[in-house]
Order: C-alpha cells, then sequence, then structure tokens
C-alpha cells in the first residue's frame, strides 16, 4: 500500500462547476499537508498549505484535512478552464521539503 | 527573477551513454532538491542538498546516479550509464531553508532508447 493514494483520475468538469479532489494516507505522523498544480510541461507550484486538521481557504480554493480519517481534500468553487492542470498532494510529519510524500496526482480539465 | 532553470528541456539518449541534467537554483535560495516524476511512481525526492552540501541521497535509486553541488548557483544530475527505465521527467527545486516554498523547475524530459 502506498503511504498517498490519489485519483489520477482524469476528472472533466464543465466551467462553473464545484471540483472535489481527495487524497488519501496511511502515515498518522503526517501533519503537514500540501496542495500542488502542476500545469503541462512545468514545474509543481504550491497551491495551498494547511497544518493538522481543520480547513484553509483562498479565494477559490478550500483545502480541508480530516486526520481521524487520513483524508484531504481540495476544493475548488466556480472552477475555471485555467485551472485544467494535475493537482498533487503533498504531505510530511516534519516541514522539510525533503519529507514531502506525494500522490499521484489527479488531472483535472474544466471545459468551457 | 527568474525562477529555477533547467537544462536540457528535453534529452534523448542511447541505452549506456552518460546522461548530465543542469539545474541553477533561485539566486539566494540555499537548499536544492532533485526529484524525478513518472507515470508508474509519481514524484520522488532523488537527494537534496543544504549549503551546497548533500544531506540525504537515500532516494538515489543506484549508483549510476550521481549529484554534485559545486556552488550556490550551480547542480548537476548524472546517470552513467543511463537505462530505459530511466526514462522520467526530472526536476530540480530550490527554497530559502528546509522548510520554506519550494519552487520548481520546468523539468528535463529524459528518454532513453
Amino acid at each position: 500500500q502506498k503511504e498517498v493514494e490519489q485519483d489520477p483520475g482524469p476528472l472533466s468538469v464543465p466551467e462553473g462547476a464545484i471540483v472535489s479532489l481527495n487524497c488519501t494516507y496511511s502515515n498518522s505522523a503526517f501533519q503537514y499537508f500540501m496542495w500542488y498544480r502542476q500545469y503541462s510541461r512545468k514545474g509543481p507550484e504550491l497551491l495551498m498549505y494547511t497544518y493538522s486538521s481543520g480547513n484553509k481557504e483562498d479565494g477559490r480554493f478550500t483545502a480541508q484535512v480530516d486526520k481521524s480519517s487520513k483524508y484531504i481534500s481540495l476544493f475548488i468553487r466556480d472552477s475555471q478552464p485555467s485551472d485544467s492542470a494535475t493537482y498533487l498532494c503533498a504531505m510530511s510529519d516534519l516541514r522539510g521539503n525533503n519529507d514531502m510524500r506525494f500522490g499521484a496526482g489527479t488531472r483535472l480539465t474544466v471545459k468551457p | 527573477d527568474a525562477g529555477v532553470i533547467q537544462s536540457p528541456r528535453h534529452e534523448v539518449t542511447e541505452m549506456g551513454q552518460e546522461v548530465t541534467l543542469r539545474c541553477k537554483p533561485i539566486s539566494g535560495h540555499n537548499s536544492l532538491f532533485w526529484y524525478r516524476q513518472t507515470m508508474m511512481r509519481g514524484l520522488e525526492l532523488l537527494i537534496y542538498f543544504n549549503n551546497n552540501v548533500p544531506i540525504d541521497d537515500s532516494g538515489m535509486p543506484e549508483d549510476r546516479f550521481s549529484a554534485k553541488m559545486p556552488n550556490a548557483s550551480f547542480s548537476t544530475l548524472k546517470i552513467q550509464p543511463s537505462e530505459p527505465r530511466d526514462s522520467a521527467v526530472y526536476f530540480c527545486a530550490s527554497s530559502l531553508g528546509q522548510t520554506a516554498e519550494a519552487f520548481f523547475g520546468q523539468g528535463t524530459r529524459l528518454t532513453v532508447v
């Protein structure tokens, strides 16, 4: 079993839809949770970062962490074609970038 | 700032050849990371440097892989000899300190035939 599981999709939604992206994990020591966005032929870029459980909102994006279920989510409201990308979850027990474990990434397409 | 710069963007080589990937981190950043991304295994950390010193190379798959950072503005990842299973996208990332946000380069797409 992988430490971090993420459905690779692909996921296709119409513009304006609410998108839900999810990851599950097995290591209960994880306490730092990140979402990266990766456009085609580009490197990942940090989108959201949360510590421990709870919600964090940034514009149209909301990150949720449920440590009891070992489950994290990223919600995108009013999705736009420019949101079309691969979204990778990442998590670690320590804050170091070297400790991050990445999900496989979910490929999202938002159709106009 | 131009961000993390990697070269070449694409590399096609024959099995057994030596391959060298290059990375210029963001000026002022003191942590540098090399990752490999494949469909099967996703994004994996190969090695990271702090202040030009290799700290953890446990992700390096085998002795055919080596990485150097001779100064704060340059790093290389070398594969010798290369094999078809090394085909992947290799990313370099840098950060100001180990815990700050890491910025990724655009990657080098390596194909070994």
